[in-house]
């Protein structure tokens, strides 16, 4: 049973470019939650989709969008990338309001 | 707003030794739930324990312990003879009780590092 995939694992971008972040959530999973890690901190959340729709949302400005695919998938969207940006993103997955489970995340770089 | 303050930045131990990692939260809410989690190297955030904000029971499992204190707001993690492979980053963390799934508020994390 495969857990929590994240693609890709590793990103490096340049200032004001666009990137897409996919999640794959854990079998039998319908909630997906993304966070982001900058170095050095605990994951602050962003945003949490669940029947393809945003239910909640983090401190974060409209720059991070995201989607929910039927199939539970889920990609996370940034535009006009800053260097702060720079983070560790992770995603997690969750049966509705059951423990969530982590994927290893993907580490963008804005240069 | 809730808060999640974990004070101990970095515990180094040598291995056997017991460890306890501290969590102090706030919120408003009279229903929550508490959770720790691991984060090695890896980058991983391994799920460890979620605790109801009515279950004031401590748990252990294994070597690990957790002491859940309502009138000090503290969930404490113990780690009994730790091992090299418990070095990782801790993370205690907090939600509201949500329908649709939980929005953890994380704390800083601390850094353990047990040697050989």
């Amino acid at each position: 049973d495969a857990g929590v995939t994240q693609s890709p694992t590793h990103l490096i971008k340049t200032r004001g470019q666009q990137v897409t972040l996919r999640c794959s959530p854990k079998s039998g999973h319908d909630t997906v939650s993304w966070y982001q890690q900058a170095l050095g901190q605990g994951p602050q959340f962003i945003f949490q989709y669940y029947e393809e729709e945003e239910r909640q949302r983090g401190n974060f400005p409209d720059r991070f969008s995201g989607h929910q695919f039927p199939n539970y998938s889920s990609e996370l969207n940034v535009n006009a990338l800053l260097l702060g940006d720079s983070a560790l993103y992770l995603c997690a997955s969750s049966r509705r309001s059951t423990e969530a489970f982590f994927g290893h995340g993907t580490r963008l770089t804005v240069v | 707003a809730q808060k999640v303050t974990q004070a101990q930045t970095e515990i180094s131990v040598v291995e056997k030794e017991d460890v306890t990692l501290d969590c102090v939260y706030e919120t408003r809410d009279t229903t929550y739930y508490l959770f720790w989690y691991k984060q090695p190297p890896s980058g991983e955030l391994v799920f460890l324990i979620r605790r109801n904000s009515f279950d004031e029971q401590n748990e252990i499992s294994g070597r690990y312990s957790w002491n859940f204190q309502k009138s000090t707001s503290s969930f404490n993690f113990t780690i009994t003879a730790s091992q090299v492979v418990d070095s990782a980053v801790y993370f205690c963390a907090l939600s509201e009780v949500e329908e649709y799934g939980n929005k953890l508020v994380f704390g800083a994390g601390t850094i353990l590092r047990v040697k050989s």
